[in-house]
């Protein structure tokens, strides 16, 4: 069963500095992964997306996120963080051939000026 | 704005009531998919319906029930409400019956607080 796991439920940056949101995930085939991000009372946002071409992939906003597989990871980065930035994220997986998917549960991404 | 429309954005009823919760999906769209979002439980997918018919389901109790109509809106009922089905509820859509390269489009959803 496929499953993912946020590692952090809360991280705080300062702006300008980097970001990592850590996501690792469960699959018994190669899955198709999703960061999401939520901002306060706002619904959700696609922020990028893995389906098996490029490790490294690259989302709107700055962000980017590296599939490693020997890793069972998908963790969110980005080089400078922005107060913009801050919202919840989620870490997504795909239910096999249906469609829906299973959500982390979340981090919360806090920025300081 | 998404291209998803959910209706109402808000909704205050006492315990043991009925609700309905709308969702327009974005123009094009087959899919609907219905996804809950509490603090204890945190996102879970409910159902989702591919041109009519319903087409998976999720973590959904016997007491909600959902439909997709010929206009490709759908409807999530929610009956004899109680305390625990406070919650942020949304929709979703797609093109087809699987999640296309995009994802989802997710509406802005409808908060749900049962008094």
């Amino acid at each position: 069963a496929q499953s993912v796991t946020q590692l952090d439920s809360h991280v705080s940056v300062s702006e300008g500095t980097p970001v990592l949101l850590r996501c690792n995930y469960s699959s018994s085939y190669s899955p198709s992964l999703f960061w999401y991000v939520q901002h306060p009372n706002k619904g959700l946002q696609l922020l990028l997306k893995y389906t098996s071409a490029a490790t490294l992939v690259k989302g709107i906003n700055g962000f980017e996120a590296e599939f490693k597989k020997s890793e069972t990871s998908f963790h969110l980065t980005k080089p400078s963080a922005h107060m913009s930035d801050a919202a919840e994220y989620f870490c997504v997986v795909v239910r096999g051939s249906q469609g829906n998917l299973i959500f982390g549960k979340g981090t919360k991404l806090s920025v300081k000026p | 704005d998404s291209g998803v429309t959910q209706t109402p954005k808000h909704l205050i009823t006492a315990t043991g009531q009925r609700v309905t919760l709308r969702c327009s999906p974005r123009s094009g769209d087959l899919s609907v998919y219905w996804y809950q979002q509490s603090l204890d439980q945190g996102l879970q997918f409910l159902i989702q319906y591919y041109n009519g018919e319903e087409r998976a389901k999720g973590n959904i109790l016997e007491r909600f029930s959902a439909q997709q109509f010929p206009d490709l809106h759908s409807e999530l009922n929610l009956s004899s409400l109680e305390l625990g089905d406070s919650a942020l509820y949304f929709c979703a859509s797609s093109a087809g019956d699987t999640i296309d390269n995009y994802g989802y489009t997710f509406g802005s959803g409808t908060r749900l607080t049962v008094v």
